[in-house]
């Protein structure tokens, strides 16, 4: 899994914490993406980022908090998390040949493991 | 707006057998469709999709998917099942009104029995 790789991959915090997830990337995508991963419940996207913008909130809680450096690197900054937030956090990425043009397929990385207590 | 449907959330079969894992999806215009396989403890790996073209995709591992217009179907296929072919598979469909967001199915469990 050397395409996307996620760090740490596993993680316990309180909820009175501050942490932050690493994701990056080494296929030379430019868009990348952050979906929470739930136990019985669909993937859900929670942000997106092309070309450095982010161009996704997917009406996700202020406590999470993106940040996109450079198309390689992406961060998802945590605190004052809840205990329902305990979930698998995972980073893709994809290519697009322009900021109006649709993008390819998406490649993941192996996920944070988070757990809230 | 855009869905995708896997009704089945397991699916057994035994080693060596034919595999099929349904996945039937709605869209306005024309569908981008996805399948991904997620094994324990490990992100989603793209497996193959479908865009325009021949109606048979063939993919990573030995799996192939058929577009089915008509039937709004993008069934997951293998002629002859492993045991590590075992995992979460999910079919996905590109929204094209929010292009860079890609729907994904609830899953569906495939368990390959020795």
């Amino acid at each position: 899994e050397t395409g996307v790789t996620q760090t740490p991959r596993h993680l316990v915090m309180g909820m009175t914490n501050k942490k932050s997830l690493k994701c990056e990337q080494h296929l030379g995508h430019n868009a990348m993406y952050w979906y929470k991963q739930s136990a019985k419940k669909p993937l859900e996207l929670m942000f997106v980022y092309n070309f450095k913008e982010q161009t996704e909130n997917n009406s996700v809680p202020s406590r999470f908090s993106p940040e996109c450096p450079n198309s390689s690197h992406l961060f998802l900054h945590l605190h004052t998390l809840q205990p329902e937030d305990s979930a698998l956090y995972l980073c893709a990425s994809s290519f697009r040949q322009g900021p109006k043009t649709l993008s390819y397929e998406q490649y993941f990385g192996p996920g944070t493991r988070l757990t809230v207590t | 707006a855009q869905s995708v449907a896997q009704p089945e959330d397991q699916v057994n079969v035994a080693e060596g057998n034919p595999l099929t894992v349904k996945c039937t999806y709605s869209v306005s215009g024309n569908p981008y469709l996805f399948w991904y396989v997620q094994y324990p403890n490990r992100g989603l790996q793209f497996l193959l999709k479908y865009i325009t073209g021949d109606n048979l995709v063939k993919g990573s591992y030995g799996f192939e998917a058929e577009f089915n217009k008509s039937q709004t179907s993008f069934h997951l296929k293998k002629p002859s099942a492993l045991v590590s072919d075992s995992a979460l598979y999910f079919c996905a469909v590109r929204d094209m009104n929010r292009d860079d967001k890609i729907i994904f199915g609830k899953g569906t469990r495939l368990h390959i029995l020795p």
